[in-house]
């Protein structure tokens, strides 16, 4: 059963650092990965998508990075603003008979200080 | 493009009534849609797997009886909490994928979510 694990939980910063955040998953036999943030009491926002063939993926201030063989993904975050306080999610997407099962880590719940 | 929406956004309920939660894909039609429950502080659990026109697969530990998913067409699902009891209470979350062969037929859409009381 694949299991994905964020880490850390829970991240406070100032304005303007740059960040990693760390995603882990037990199976390395996954279609994709990929990120999302998650504002309080809302949904989910896809940030970058990376498929298994792919090693990164960027997207204006964010770099998400993926290591299938060592079941790795890292989320950067450049310059980080008070903007990009939010929960940020990693998901797996895996191989089932209903296709393509999401698995969801913890979650990193980011705060940026002004 | 590939939005999803979800009505209503949140609902309180008395303990033993039933809630419907509709998730509609609105610009594009999707053959499957997955229901996933997130409490507080916690990731997403998937709960079910529902195709248009069939059965939904529910995940272990998910009682069918309990979290009624209707997949009638290719935009909308509904997911009814039957006999809804404080425990219940919780942020339910639907998401659609595309159909086939479309490039992004293996990403799922999220939905807003729907925050459930229930008193």
């Amino acid at each position: 059963k694949q299991e994905v694990t964020q880490i850390p939980a829970a991240l406070s910063v100032p304005e303007g650092e740059n960040l990693v955040l760390n995603c882990s998953f037990t199976d390395s036999a996954i279609y994709n990965l990929q990120w999302f943030r998650q504002d309080p009491g809302k949904g989910l926002t896809s940030l970058l998508l990376i498929q298994s063939s792919q090693r990164e993926q960027t997207s204006g201030r964010l770099n998400a990075s993926l290591d299938k063989s060592s079941g790795r993904s890292t989320l950067y975050i450049a310059a980080s603003q008070p903007g990009d306080s939010a929960t940020y999610l990693c998901a797996v997407r895996g191989y089932n008979n209903a296709g393509n099962m999401l698995t969801f880590g913890g979650g990193t719940r980011l705060m940026v200080k002004p | 493009g590939a939005v999803v929406s979800q009505h209503p956004s949140w609902v309180i309920c008395k303990s033993g009534t039933s809630v419907k939660i509709e998730c509609r894909s609105l610009d594009f039609q999707a053959t499957t849609m997955f229901w996933y429950r997130q409490f507080p502080k916690q990731s997403l659990m998937l709960m079910a797997t529902s195709n248009e026109g069939s059965k939904a697969t529910y995940e272990q530990g998910v009682e069918k009886d309990k979290f009624l998913i209707n997949h009638a067409s290719l935009t909308l699902s509904t997911l009814t909490v039957t006999s809804a009891h404080p425990e219940d209470s919780s942020f339910y979350i639907c998401s659609a994928r595309d159909t086939f062969p479309r490039q992004r037929y293996n990403e799922q859409f999220f939905g807003p979510g729907t925050r459930l009381t229930v008193l």
